[in-house]
């Protein structure tokens, strides 16, 4: 069974760092593309990250770019992602999620399993 | 960017009642459209891919349809377990964006 559990996240101050942390079980972890997407309180999912595979490629959400880093640990079945000079637009719900295709690429992103979810909330 | 419009933002319906859900893309994107399922406090479920493809162990009343830039989801009989919101998703183009979402209630 493909399990993903989520560590990390809580209470930031404007300007602060976290990392999130996204442990993934029951699957070859290195042979899937894997993506981060966030939920604003009341709002629709937004992609956040995304890697492929063997961490060779990423890309990012522009209003993410040049602040958070996505990376991934395939001896340690482990997805992160870093969050850098936080903002208060940043406050929602991060989710992990594992793309369908086990091709490993970082394109047409279709998430067929989803961690638990972990609240980052930024106060100015 | 490519936008996703989904229309209506919410509906109210019975048990039993076919529902239908649009969504409109801004650019053509092929069949590169997604649907999720989502309840509060949960992660999003994905119900179709490539817009009419049904992921596994999803029930059959879920149907999606369309290319280009429009595209469907309809429920042929609502069940109670289907009261959540739904989103589109293109997974066409960076950034990979959702549509608003469509809530269905009672």
């Amino acid at each position: 069974e493909v399990q993903l559990v989520q560590s990390g996240g809580g209470l930031v101050q404007t300007g602060g760092s976290l990392r999130l942390s996204c442990a993934a079980s029951g699957f070859t972890f290195r042979g899937y593309g894997m993506s981060w997407v966030r939920q604003a309180p009341g709002k629709a999912p937004e992609w956040v990250a995304i890697i492929s595979g063997s961490g060779r490629s990423t890309y990012y959400a522009d209003s993410v770019k040049g602040r958070f880093v996505i990376s991934r640990d395939n001896v340690k079945n482990t997805l992160y992602l870093q969050l850098n000079t936080l903002r208060v637009d940043d406050t929602a719900v991060y989710y992990c999620a594992k793309d369908t295709s086990p091709t490993g690429a970082d394109d047409d992103p279709v998430w067929d399993s989803w961690g638990q979810g972990t609240l980052v909330a930024v106060s100015s | 960017d490519i936008q996703m419009t989904q229309s209506p933002s919410s509906l109210s319906a019975s048990v039993g009642d076919r529902v239908s859900i649009t969504c409109r893309a801004s650019e053509r994107i092929g069949k590169y459209l997604n649907w999720y399922q989502q309840k509060p406090g949960k992660p999003p479920r994905l119900l179709i891919y490539a817009a009419s493809s049904l992921q596994g162990r999803v029930p059959s009343r879920f149907r999606g349809s369309g290319s280009g830039t429009d595209f469907t989801l309809t429920i042929s009989s609502l069940q109670p377990d289907d009261f959540a919101t739904y989103y589109c998703h293109q997974s066409h183009t960076l950034p990979y964006n959702f549509g608003p979402g469509t809530k269905v209630d009672i």
